[in-house]
């Protein structure tokens, strides 16, 4: 059974800082990775894709790396701002269904 | 073109009621699946349907259903309401059924059940 781990659980940066988000899973057998942003009490929004066989996906300030055979993905945001604020959830695609971490709620201060 | 639409937004339904869910994917998408979000276990996989057929179904009791109709919108339903069942319950539609790396999903706004 696929586990999916965000660390941190939580984290709180001053506007403008670069951060990184990590996730880590178990069962390397995926089709894809996505990276979601989840804002209180709403929907997920889908920030990036990256399929299997590539390492990483770039959508403005936002890059995602992949790395399948350690079992691992990171998040990078460049030059945060507080609008980026909200919980930010990674998942897998097993082709079952999508397998999600805890997320990572983060909070960026002006 | 619009996105994944949920209705209704919010519910407030009391123990042993049932309840239905609407869920419309984005045009042209096929496959619908259904994820029920609490504080404690986070996401959790309902059930996928494509093509107006279950294709996968994750591990939740009978009473947990759905059905796809054939304009790829979907509805779930919940017999014998209990306390837990309490959740944000968000479907996602994507072009193809899961077994895909191009396979993206997209969710819609959620449905917040309250059960008292």
């Amino acid at each position: 059974k696929q586990e999916v781990t965000q660390i941190p659980a939580a984290l709180s940066v001053p506007e403008g800082e670069n951060l990184v988000l990590n996730c880590s899973f178990t069962d390397s057998a995926i089709y894809n990775l996505q990276w979601f942003r989840q804002d209180p009490g709403k929907g997920l929004t889908s920030l990036l894709l990256i399929q299997s066989s590539q390492r990483e996906q770039t959508s403005g300030r936002l890059n995602a790396s992949l790395d399948k055979s350690s079992g691992r993905s990171t998040l990078y945001i460049a030059a945060s701002q507080p609008g980026d604020s909200a919980t930010y959830l990674c998942a897998t695609n097993s082709g079952y269904a999508l397998n999600f971490g805890k997320g990572t709620s983060l909070l960026v201060t002006p | 073109k619009a996105g994944v639409t949920q209705t209704p937004r919010y519910l407030i339904k009391t123990r042993g009621q049932q309840v239905t869910l609407s869920c419309s994917p984005i045009s042209g998408h096929r496959s619908v699946s259904w994820y029920q979000q609490t504080p404690g276990q986070g996401l959790q996989f309902l059930f996928e349907y494509f093509s107006e057929t279950q294709r996968n179904k994750g591990n939740f009791p009978g009473r947990f259903s759905g059905r796809q109709f054939s304009n790829s919108r979907s509805e779930m339903n919940v017999s014998t309401l209990e306390l837990g069942d309490s959740a944000l319950y968000l479907c996602a539609s994507s072009l193809g059924s899961g077994g895909s790396s191009y396979n993206e999903q997209f969710f819609g706004p959620g449905t917040r059940l309250t059960v008292l």
